[in-house]
């Protein structure tokens, strides 16, 4: 199976600041990575699709990249309503697996 | 708009069944492989199943494997989840969600399944 390991496991932050999230796949996986963000109470929503594609509705604060096997998620110009939980995914082959998660709450 | 609605969830003894279902609308229903994911309390998501869009090809983890069967019935935009030999570590919120979780998906709501006798 692929391992998705996630970084940091959780992290505070000020509105207007930037953030950046990692995930590093044990092995090639392409493009084959989607994020997704969970708020409290609330189930996933996709926010990157295909490592670096942005998801219908989601605000371009939100961006997508990618260095051989480590992907990033970076939020821009944080807001209160960004606060939740955020999840990488590998989608290269069965099974699937997800990242363990970063908590990210806002000062 | 698009809608999933997930139900069957409750509580079940370990080694019992349970079928989870999920009605879709808002979006041609028979156009996307579907996909269950769940999450255990206060823990990470699992992917639990992917069905191709005609049902003809599906896709497990280890983890359920034998004792899961995920289906759909286009005619009535539902996709199912048919349980059994279920043990406590299935205990979770389950999440019933369009595509195979990339371009275009969308999660429902989810239905909690807890295992315990």
């Amino acid at each position: 199976d692929i391992q998705m390991t996630q970084s940091p496991a959780s992290l505070s932050a000020s509105p207007e600041e930037i953030v950046t999230i990692t995930c590093q796949a044990s092995q090639d996986i392409g493009n084959w990575l989607a994020w997704y963000q969970q708020k409290p109470g609330k189930s996933p929503q996709l926010l990157i699709y295909s490592a670096t594609s942005l998801a219908d509705g989601i605000p371009s604060r939100f961006s997508g990249s990618r260095s051989g096997t480590q992907y990033s998620l970076k939020i821009s110009r944080l807001q209160v309503e960004d606060t939740g939980i955020y999840y990488c995914l590998q989608r290269y082959s069965n099974p699937y697996t997800f990242g363990a998660g970063t908590k990210l709450e806002l000062k | 708009e698009v809608q999933l609605v997930e139900s069957g969830g409750g509580l079940v003894q370990p080694g019992r069944s349970l079928k989870l279902s999920c009605a879709a609308s808002g979006f041609t229903f028979s156009n996307y492989y579907m996909a269950w994911v769940r999450q255990a309390p206060k823990k990470g998501l699992e992917w639990v199943a992917t069905i191709s869009t005609s049902g003809s090809r599906t896709y497990y983890p280890d983890s359920v494997k034998g004792r899961f069967t995920i289906s759909r019935d286009n005619a009535k935009s539902s996709l199912y989840l048919q349980m059994n030999s279920l043990k406590s570590e299935d205990t979770a919120t389950y999440y019933c969600a369009r595509g195979a979780l990339g371009a275009g998906a969308y999660w429902g709501q989810g239905t909690l399944v807890t295992v315990s006798s």
